[in-house]
Parts: structure tokens; sequence; C-alpha cells
């Protein structure tokens, strides 16, 4: 069985731009979870998904916000992007609640 | 939210020898997690593991969830093993809260 992948691996931007990040979950997987990992803060939640709702939300401005579609493939944006918003935005797929399993990351960096 | 403590911060160790890393948490919890975090920076998952002991090849692991600690055991270690372990607490809506992680060294 396939794992998680994510799109793209490596993205270089601009400040005040955005970004949009592509998770494709687990097949059969539909809950999808999105996690920032900085060296200043480690991992942080960033929100979960689940048959295309929001079912939770971690401490980040507006400006992040994400999706997921009928198959369960999720996406998200950040916008007006900030230096401090460089990192490793790390994607989770699980069947529910359960365990959770993570893809390679998209290695984000704001100049 | 719930607190995630993970001890030591930082393993030395030789080759061939046994450790032991600790992570403590705050609440009752849904799900416990052991995660290994490669050089590229992928979390690879080594167990889930809300209570009880499991064992795979020379790592094992034990959560005892009423006193709210979770134990991972590295025997024999390689060099291979060395790298960032973390411990992560989930709730029942799917969030993971992660520890700050024990950075691990191994030495030939």
């Amino acid at each position: 069985k396939a794992g998680v992948t994510q799109t793209p691996r490596y993205l270089i931007k601009t400040r005040g731009q955005q970004v949009t990040l592509s998770c494709s979950p687990i097949s059969g997987h539909r809950s999808v979870s999105w996690y920032q990992q900085t060296p200043g803060q480690g991992l942080q939640f960033l929100f979960e998904y689940f048959s295309e709702t929001q079912r939770n939300k971690g401490n980040f401005p507006g400006r992040f916000s994400g999706r997921q579609f009928s198959n369960s493939r999720s996406e998200m944006n950040v916008s007006t992007l900030e230096l401090g918003d460089s990192a490793l935005y790390l994607c989770a797929s699980s069947l529910r609640t359960d365990e959770q399993y993570f893809g390679p990351g998209t290695r984000l960096t704001v100049t | 939210g719930i607190q995630v403590e993970q001890s030591p911060p930082d393993l030395i160790l030789q080759e061939g020898a046994n450790s032991t890393l600790r992570c403590n948490f705050s609440d009752s919890v849904n799900n416990l997690q052991w995660f290994h975090q490669n050089p590229w920076g992928q979390l690879i998952n080594l167990f889930y593991i809300p209570s009880g002991t499991k064992q795979n090849g020379r790592l094992s692991a034990t959560t005892v969830a009423t006193e709210r600690y979770s134990l991972l055991y590295i025997s024999s270690s390689q060099t291979t093993d060395s790298g960032v372990y973390f411990c992560a607490v989930g709730d029942s809506w799917g969030k993971l809260q992660f520890g700050a992680g024990t950075q691990v060294v191994v030495t030939p």
C-alpha cells in the first residue's frame, strides 16, 4: 500500500506571497492532519480533516487554512507569507483518530 | 492542553549500548506514538502504544497510562539508530501533541 505523499517537496517563496501544499493520504484513510515543524517551536498541530470537515484546529492565525476533498486528498494554504512561516510542513493520515502515518514533508523557505 | 515532556533531551551512546527514553504526559490520552525522525525530516512510526508493552526487533516500548508515562527501550544500539526520537500523544479528535524530542547519537 502506498504511503502518504506530499507535493511539492521543496518550495521557496517571497514574503507576501501565498502557497498551497498538497497531501494524498494512504488509500482508505479518511483523516488528514497537518503539522508545522520549526527549530524554535518544534512540532505543532495545524488542523485535522475527516470526511471533508475540519474537526480540530491548532493555534495558528487565519492565514493558515486547509481543505479536504471527497477523495480524502487535502491541501493547506498559507497566505501573505512571513519569514517565520519557513518550516517543514508534515501531513499525516489515519483511518479515524488512531495511528497516524506521516508523509515526507514539504520544506518551505520564505525569503 | 496536554503537556508532553521527554527526557533526556540528548543522549550519546556507544554502539552496542542499551538506553531508555522517557515520555511523561499530563492527562489521559487516546493515542500514544513513538517516532524516529530521519535526516530528511520524515517521521517513521516506531510504536502505536496507548497502553501495554510492544517489541519490534531491538526496540520495545511500554506505556503505563494510569501513571501517564511511556518508555522506549533501544537495545544493542547501532549507528543507524541515531536521530531524533519523538513521543506524541493524541486526543479523541486526532490531534497529536509532540514532545520536544530526544536527540540520540550512536558512536562507532
